[in-house]
């Protein structure tokens, strides 16, 4: 089965702190990506990734930070958090040659106090 | 700039009723456009997919239907169940997206609610 991971569920942070969100596909997939999802807004693309140590920008990229270091991981890093970036953060999957469809992970659910 | 909206926002049914969604788009040309489902506190997960010269696509309960003149997709669910308690989300892909994902354009979902 298709499987993406993302570290974690539930965080709690306060302002200024950074904030790391890691994500793992074990499809071998090339496309990777980072979601935020907010009520009434729907997905919105932060960054997005489709080789290894390449990078690049979606919709919304300011106050975050990717990295690809291996193929099957990809990173979202928020360098000093702050609590407009309260949201829930979605990573995904897609194979090289793709008909569009993404394969998300459960989501990480982030408060910034 | 390309849009996609889902109406309604919010709807309740009875366990057992049929419910549709709609999805409207100006996305122009397109290649594909999904309906994903999302359970809360999860990750989307995908239920059909219709290219621009398919007019409907079922899988199980759940039958999409897509009319490309008029840019508006439905996602019907028959005989509804309260695991189909959920998000449904619309998304449109552009054409030449060989990769996937960064030129796709989401609804903001229909939140659906079962009840008994």
């Amino acid at each position: 089965d298709v499987k993406v991971t993302q570290s974690s569920r539930y965080l709690v942070k306060r302002t200024g702190e950074k904030v790391f969100l890691e994500c793992v596909q074990d499809m071998d997939h090339e496309n990777m990506f980072w979601y935020r999802q907010d009520p009434g807004l729907g997905l919105r693309l932060i960054y997005f990734s489709y080789d290894v140590k390449m990078k690049e920008k979606g919709d919304i990229p300011e106050g975050y930070s990717v990295s690809r270091e291996k193929k099957e991981r990809f990173s979202l890093i928020l360098e000093s958090a702050s609590t407009n970036q309260t949201s829930m953060y979605l990573c995904a999957s897609s194979p090289g040659l793709s008909t569009g469809e993404l394969f998300f992970g459960e989501g990480s659910r982030l408060t910034v106090l | 700039k390309n849009q996609v909206e889902q109406s309604p926002q919010s709807l309740i049914i009875l366990e057992g009723k049929n419910c549709t969604l709609q999805c409207n788009y100006t996305v122009s040309p397109f290649s594909n456009l999904r309906w994903y489902k999302q359970d809360t506190g999860r990750g989307p997960v995908s239920l059909t997919i219709m290219t621009f010269s398919e007019n409907t696509k079922s899988n199980g309960r759940y039958t999409a239907t897509l009319d490309a003149d008029t840019k508006q997709s439905s996602l019907h669910i028959t005989a509804s169940q309260l695991s189909d308690s959920a998000s449904y989300i619309c998304v449109v892909s552009p054409p030449g997206v060989t990769g996937g994902g960064n030129k796709l354009t989401f609804g903001t979902g229909t939140q659906l609610k079962v009840e008994l």
